[in-house]
C-alpha cells in the first residue's frame, strides 16, 4: 500500500527555521518524483516545487524558488520541505504528493495528510 | 505561467442532478496533461481524473472528463451526496504546473 506519511503539526515564530518530512513506504521512492503543494487557510492549492529522489533534481514554481528548499534522503525514503525564515505568510498545510509518470501522464495520485504550519508571534 | 481559470466559482445543485464544471486554459494544454482533484474539507485533495478524461483508481463512472487545447470539462452525471466539494484542474503542460483556484459544488 503506498502511503505518504508527514510530520505533525508546527507552531513557529517569524525568523525561526523549519523543516518537514514526508516520509514514503508502499513503492519504489526513486522512481517517482515527489511533489509540495501549499494551501493557505480558505484558499486553493499552490504548486510549490518538486524532487526526484534518485539523483535530487529539483525544480521550483518561480513563485517559491528561493523561498523554500525542497531535499530529499533516499536512504530514509524521505522528502523534505523546508525554511530558513519563515514569515507569517508561510502559515498554511503543506501537502506532499506523489507525481506520476511527469513526462508521459502526470498526475498526483497519492498525497500525504499535510502538515499544518503556524507561523505568528 | 499558464493561467487556469475554473467557472464557475460555486455551483448549487441537487444531488441527482448532473454537474459541469469548467477549466480554461490561458494557452493550449497537451490533453494528456490535464487533470482533475476533487478535496473535500479538512482533506488532502483526491485524483480524480488524468490525461484529460481517464478516470483513476476507484473513481465512479459518474466522473467524465472531457475537452481539448484550452478548454476542459469535468462532468458528474448523477450527484450524490459525498460529490459535494471543491474540485481542481491542474495542468502539466508547462512548469510552473499551476492549478485552477478550484469550484466549490454545494448542495442547493
Amino acid at each position: 500500500e503506498v502511503q505518504l506519511v508527514q510530520s505533525g503539526a508546527e507552531v513557529k515564530k517569524p525568523g525561526e527555521s523549519l523543516k518537514i518530512s514526508c516520509k514514503v513506504s508502499g513503492y519504489s521512492f526513486t522512481t517517482y518524483w515527489i511533489a509540495w503543494v501549499r494551501q493557505m487557510s480558505g484558499k486553493g492549492l499552490e504548486f510549490m516545487g518538486i524532487i526526484y529522489p534518485a539523483d535530487s533534481d529539483t525544480r521550483y514554481s518561480p513563485s517559491f524558488q528561493g523561498q523554500v528548499t525542497i531535499s530529499a534522503d533516499k536512504s530514509i525514503r524521505t522528502a523534505y520541505l523546508q525554511w530558513s525564515r519563515l514569515k507569517a505568510s508561510d502559515s498554511a498545510v503543506y501537502y506532499c504528493a506523489r507525481l506520476t509518470d511527469i513526462a508521459v501522464v502526470p498526475a498526483l495520485d497519492y498525497w500525504g495528510l499535510g502538515t499544518l504550519v503556524t507561523v505568528s508571534s | 505561467e499558464i493561467v487556469l481559470t475554473q467557472s464557475p466559482g460555486t455551483l448549487s445543485l441537487s444531488p441527482g442532478e448532473r454537474a459541469t464544471l469548467s477549466c480554461r486554459a490561458s494557452q493550449s494544454v497537451s490533453s494528456g496533461f490535464l487533470v482533475w482533484y476533487q478535496q473535500k474539507p479538512g482533506q488532502a485533495p483526491r485524483l480524480l481524473i488524468y490525461g484529460a478524461s481517464s478516470r483513476a483508481t476507484g473513481i465512479p463512472d459518474r466522473f467524465r472528463g472531457s475537452g481539448s487545447g484550452t478548454d476542459f470539462i469535468l462532468t458528474i452525471s448523477r450527484l450524490e451526496p459525498e460529490d459535494f466539494a471543491v474540485y481542481y484542474c491542474q495542468q502539466y503542460g508547462r512548469s510552473p504546473y499551476t492549478f485552477g483556484q478550484g469550484t466549490k459544488l454545494e448542495i442547493k
